[in-house]
């Protein structure tokens, strides 16, 4: 089993500002890493696949890196619509797993 | 694509209860279905996936026994069950498809999930 350490589980920003999410594995993944977003009530989107590839129709706003252990989402000039919970996901072995989550507050 | 599963459960301790997820708009046979639970104010769990060309499962060690995921290609449609419900699977339950290689997949299209509540 991959055991995924994400942090912060909250993080307080406001509009324009720059903001980072990091993701540690407990074993080297590569790069296969997915970042999702939530909006409370929603399902899951999927924002970052392959450790740093954008999904189509996703604002260039978000980037991610990392490879191997550590990852990390960046959002360059936060947007009000950006408040909401970020995930990331190891798909490189059985169990699939995701991280605790960050809640992206307004401050 | 379209994944679009079915309406919100009420269910009794003890009961069956079998959930679904019906895709259009791509290859059904093409991406495995997975699926994902969310218990309330939690974060996102793993459950298992499904290949709908032959139905292959591959399930997470804390699901396996408790869940069973089913397909039917002739109504593109994913299902999870349950033989006897607890009150700790009260959550909402997501399907999403899969995209990638083999058994590196990650999740690009999602349902809009599937509140089940259990309560006597």
């Amino acid at each position: 089993v991959i055991w995924v350490t994400q942090s912060p589980s909250l993080l307080s920003a406001s509009t324009g500002d720059r903001v980072t999410i990091s993701c540690r594995m407990s074993q080297g993944i590569s790069t296969y890493l997915a970042w999702y977003q939530q909006k409370p009530g929603k399902a899951p989107e999927l924002l970052i696949y392959a450790a740093s590839t954008l999904q189509s129709g996703v604002p260039s706003r978000f980037s991610g890196s990392g490879s191997g252990t550590d990852f990390t989402l960046t959002i360059s000039c936060l947007q009000s619509e950006d408040f909401a919970s970020y995930y990331c996901q190891q798909y490189h072995s059985f169990p699939y797993s995701f991280g605790q989550g960050t809640k992206l507050e307004m401050k | 694509v379209q994944l679009v599963q079915s309406g919100a459960e009420v269910q009794k301790p003890g009961e069956s209860l079998r959930i679904s997820c019906k895709t259009s708009g791509y290859s059904f046979t093409s991406y495995w279905i997975t699926w994902v639970r969310q218990m309330p104010g939690k974060g996102l769990e793993w459950m298992g996936r499904i290949d709908p060309a032959n139905s292959d499962t591959n399930y997470s060690p804390s699901f396996q026994g408790h869940v069973t995921i089913s397909a039917d290609k002739s109504i593109t449609t994913a299902y999870l069950q349950w033989s006897s419900l607890r009150a700790s699977d009260t959550a909402m339950y997501y399907c999403a498809r899969e995209r990638g290689s083999s058994g590196h997949d990650y999740f690009d299209f999602w349902g809009q999930g599937a509140l089940v509540t259990v309560s006597s």
